[in-house]
């Protein structure tokens, strides 16, 4: 059972603008653990989109940013793209629970 | 460049152990902070941490495994191993390694393996 809730699905068409939540509480993102982001490709592994809550590795586009606010986080994605279609995760530390904590996941559907 | 692949059965029968072995390249548990974990995924279910090793031989496990679960590395060899007891259907899933580095801000799982698919059944 993950401490992270993300909604299960996101979808919009090409060129619109997403954004996914990540809810925590106190003893992860509220407690100022950074929060990263995951996008995992059907059939692939899991590849860091976000670190940091809102820097972005070398190769990911700029149309991905992250933010982080109190016990939550969101990802957006601006301009979508039919390659955006894939399961996002973010991604924590628990201090209560001494875990890496990962979120529900959700999937994003370009329509 | 970094690159790490997991080996290992793909079947075993409920109440066995498991044995993973994470090879890798292009990093070494001798550098200082480096650390391999596993991380897990039951088919179309999250991601889930299981344990995490770290080149001074400083090992995590999730609370939730910790009984089940054992970490250990083999430095010359490149090499992480995860051995996990009493298998049951429910650990049926794809596992990964994962490059971890250890750090104050708490970075995140940045170079994965390409995991591999373990079923649990008799």
């Amino acid at each position: 059972q993950s401490v992270l809730t993300q909604p299960p699905s996101v979808s919009g068409a090409p060129g619109q603008r997403v954004t996914i939540s990540c809810t925590g509480s106190s003893s992860n993102i509220g407690a100022g653990y950074d929060v990263h982001w995951y996008q995992q490709l059907p059939g692939t592994a899991p590849k860091v989109l976000i670190y940091g809550n809102s820097n972005r590795p070398s190769g990911v586009p700029d149309r991905f940013s992250g933010s982080k606010s109190g016990t939550s986080a969101s990802l957006a994605i601006t301009g979508l793209q039919a390659e955006d279609e894939a399961d996002y995760y973010c991604q924590s530390y628990d201090t209560s629970l001494s875990d890496y904590v990962f979120g529900t996941g959700t999937k994003v559907t370009v329509l | 460049q970094i690159t790490l692949k997991e080996s290992g059965p793909t079947l075993v029968k409920p109440t066995q152990t498991l044995t993973l072995t994470c090879t890798f390249s292009g990093l070494s548990l001798s550098t200082s902070e480096v650390g391999v974990g596993w991380i897990r995924q039951p088919p179309g279910k999250a991601l889930e941490w299981l344990a995490l090793i770290y080149w001074d031989d400083d090992k995590r496990y999730s609370p939730s495994l910790k009984s089940r679960l054992t970490i250990t590395k083999d430095t010359s060899r490149n090499q992480v191993v995860l051995t996990m007891t009493n298998m049951d259907p429910v650990d049926t899933a794809t596992y990964y390694c994962a490059h971890k580095v250890r750090s104050t801000d708490w970075p995140p799982f940045d170079y994965w393996g390409q995991g591999t698919l373990v079923t649990v059944s008799s």
